[in-house]
Parts: C-alpha cells; structure tokens; sequence
C-alpha cells in the first residue's frame, strides 16, 4: 500500500468545522482512501473511505483531490469527544491479506 | 452486536512466562489481525489470517504465534514473554481488503 503524509497535530475549536489533510502522491488508481480515529485508551475505529467521490456519512465527509494525490476528512461540528489521533491510510484491493499499514497521524486537539 | 471481544483486559506476566490473548468475533469476517501498539507510536502489524487454518506473519511476529480454527477466534500467543513485548494489544476484523476494520478494546500487557 502506497504512503500517506499527515501532520503531527492540529487544533481547533469546539463546534467549529475542522479539515484534517492527507498527501498521498504515489496513489495507484485502485488505491482506496481509508480514516480511522482513536481514541484516548480505545482502539481505532473506522471513520470514512472513498476511492475517487466525495464521501459522507454520519461522522463526517470525505473531500477527494481530482487527481486523489491528496484528500481531507471534514468534521464538520467538533467537539470534545472528536479529540483523538486521526490516521490516512491508503488500501489497494489486490495483493494479501497483510493490515492496514497505521503511520504517526494527525493529533487532534480541540479547545472548549 | 458484540464485534469483535478481546480478553483479558489487562494482564501483568514475568519474564519468561507464557499466555494467550484471545479475540472473537461475531460478523463472520473471514480477515482477521494482530497489532501491537507501544507508547506515542502507530499500530504494528504482528499476525494476520485469512480464514480459517490460514495465517501469516506480519511486520513484528517475533516472540509470537497464532492460530485460526475457526472463523471466529483467533488466539495470540505469546510463549516465553519479555519485557520489550510490553504493549497493547489489538485484535480486528474485516469482511475483506477494502472494507471498515473493526477493533477490540484492546489487551494492555506488561512484562516484569
């Protein structure tokens, strides 16, 4: 599976939209576009993926770059309980069965 | 749904001796993993399976083996521990390659 580029941390404000970036310039075009979340002494826990349209669901949006070199999770709400390490990872239908490959991610924190 | 159940919650071990962590799972996945998380870093890929009586190595399988029986279960076992296998634990599922993971609360473990 191809790399992703995240930053270490960002911070935001309670109940304001929060845009989480990812660069993933080497992406193939089967690639898919995953996010997991985890929280403080939890395990991860799916987010959203999309392979080239924007995604929504009920925790947030997927906003995919034309090109899919890059692409942002959206929270478009945050609060308190979003604060947690938010991880891009990039997932190709082919090959084995070997687990997503779980970089440093981006720290959220979010101020009251 | 119960997901995917890891025990024991917490487990301290000396040196040198044995233990399984088990993981079930309830949604007939047939992809099943193993990861390791040490302080402030990413999850590590220990084991992975594909189905029942298949499994293979991650990127850490060192110190560690694994089984797969049944689709259900799938015990880690660690047989002479040591202290630099102190970590959490986290087993996951997935229906296949490409679709959401979905993880345990994890096993916290420390080796004195």
């Amino acid at each position: 599976d191809a790399k992703t580029t995240q930053p270490n941390s960002m911070e935001s404000n309670e109940e304001e939209p929060v845009h989480l970036p990812c660069n993933h310039s080497t992406i193939s075009g089967t690639d898919y576009i995953h996010w997991y979340r985890q929280l403080p002494s939890q395990g991860p826990e799916y987010v959203i993926h999309g392979l080239t349209s924007n995604v929504n669901n009920r925790m947030a949006s997927l906003a995919i770059a034309e090109d899919r070199k890059s692409s942002t999770l959206i929270l478009h709400r945050a609060t308190l309980r979003d604060a947690a390490v938010y991880y891009c990872i990039l997932r190709a239908p082919g090959g084995g069965a070997d687990g997503l490959t779980f970089g440093k991610g981006t720290h959220l924190i979010i101020q009251p | 749904n119960a997901g995917v159940t890891q025990t024991p919650k917490f487990r301290i071990l000396k040196i040198g001796q044995s233990m399984t962590l088990q993981c079930t799972q309830d949604m007939n996945h047939n992809y099943m993993y193993w990861y390791r998380q040490d302080p402030g870093m990413g999850l590590k890929l220990i084991y992975y399976s594909v189905g029942a009586g298949i499994t293979d190595k991650g990127e850490v399988p060192n110190g560690y083996n694994v089984s797969r029986s049944t689709t259900e279960d799938f015990p880690l076992r660690l047989e002479l521990a040591a202290p630099s296998q102190t970590s959490v634990y986290f087993c996951a599922s997935s229906y296949s390659r490409v679709t959401e993971a979905f993880f345990g609360q994890g096993t916290r473990l420390t080796v004195v």
